[in-house]
């Protein structure tokens, strides 16, 4: 199986602040990786396809980067509706494994 | 509008059964992916089972291999998940999503907590 590992776990910004989150994988996924956005009692919600294809009506401060094993996720600047649990997933091979999370705090 | 409307969790003691549905409308059911991913309490999401459209190919995470079975009803537009030889381990929310592209989860519904516990 492909375990997948984000860092940070926890990562405390502010408004305005510009993020990465970092996304490995135990080996190559090609650009098949996805990142979610998952807030308190709600289901996730896509953002970004094949690595770095933003998912319609997604805001452009939202990028993703990255092929093989390493990815990254950067809003460019924070906004309050941004603070939210970051997920990537792999979908090169079942099964199609989550990495762990990122809670981005506001500092 | 895609919607999906999970129904069937609750309190279930170890070792018991529980079948979960997901009600799939505003979208040709029967053409796309579906998924079942849950989540723990205060714990990340995993990914449990996909079936194909017609239903004739099915995926599992090892850890409910042989436990759970999904299936689709495309004449109901339901997506079902049966759960035997339940574990204090899969107390979680369980999420149904659609599945794009057989690749990545687009739609999800707000999903339905099962509770194992004596």
């Amino acid at each position: 199986d492909i375990q997948m590992t984000q860092s940070p776990s926890t990562l405390s910004a502010s408004v305005g602040d510009r993020v990465t989150i970092t996304c490995r994988a135990s080996q190559s996924i090609s650009s098949w990786l996805a990142w979610y956005q998952q807030k308190p009692g709600k289901a996730p919600k896509l953002l970004i396809y094949e690595a770095s294809t933003l998912e319609s009506g997604v805001p452009s401060r939202f990028s993703g980067s990255g092929s093989g094993t390493e990815f990254t996720l950067t809003i460019s600047s924070l906004q309050p509706d941004d603070f939210a649990t970051y997920y990537c997933q792999q979908y090169n091979s079942y099964l199609y494994t989550f990495g762990q999370g990122t809670k981005l705090e506001i500092k | 509008e895609v919607q999906l409307l999970e129904s069937g969790g609750g309190l279930v003691q170890p070792g018991g059964s529980l079948r979960l549905s997901c009600a799939a409308s505003g979208f040709t059911f029967s053409n796309d992916v579906m998924s079942w991913v849950r989540q723990g309490p205060g714990k990340g999401l995993e990914w449990v089972s996909q079936i194909s459209g017609s239903g004739g190919s099915t995926y599992y995470a090892d850890s409910v291999k042989g436990r759970f079975t999904i299936s689709r009803d495309n004449s109901k537009n339901t997506l079902y998940l049966q759960m035997n030889s339940l574990r204090a381990e899969d107390t979680a929310v369980y999420y149904c999503a659609k599945v794009r592209n057989t690749e990545v989860s687009d739609y999800w519904g707000q999903g339905t907590l099962v509770t194992v516990s004596s």
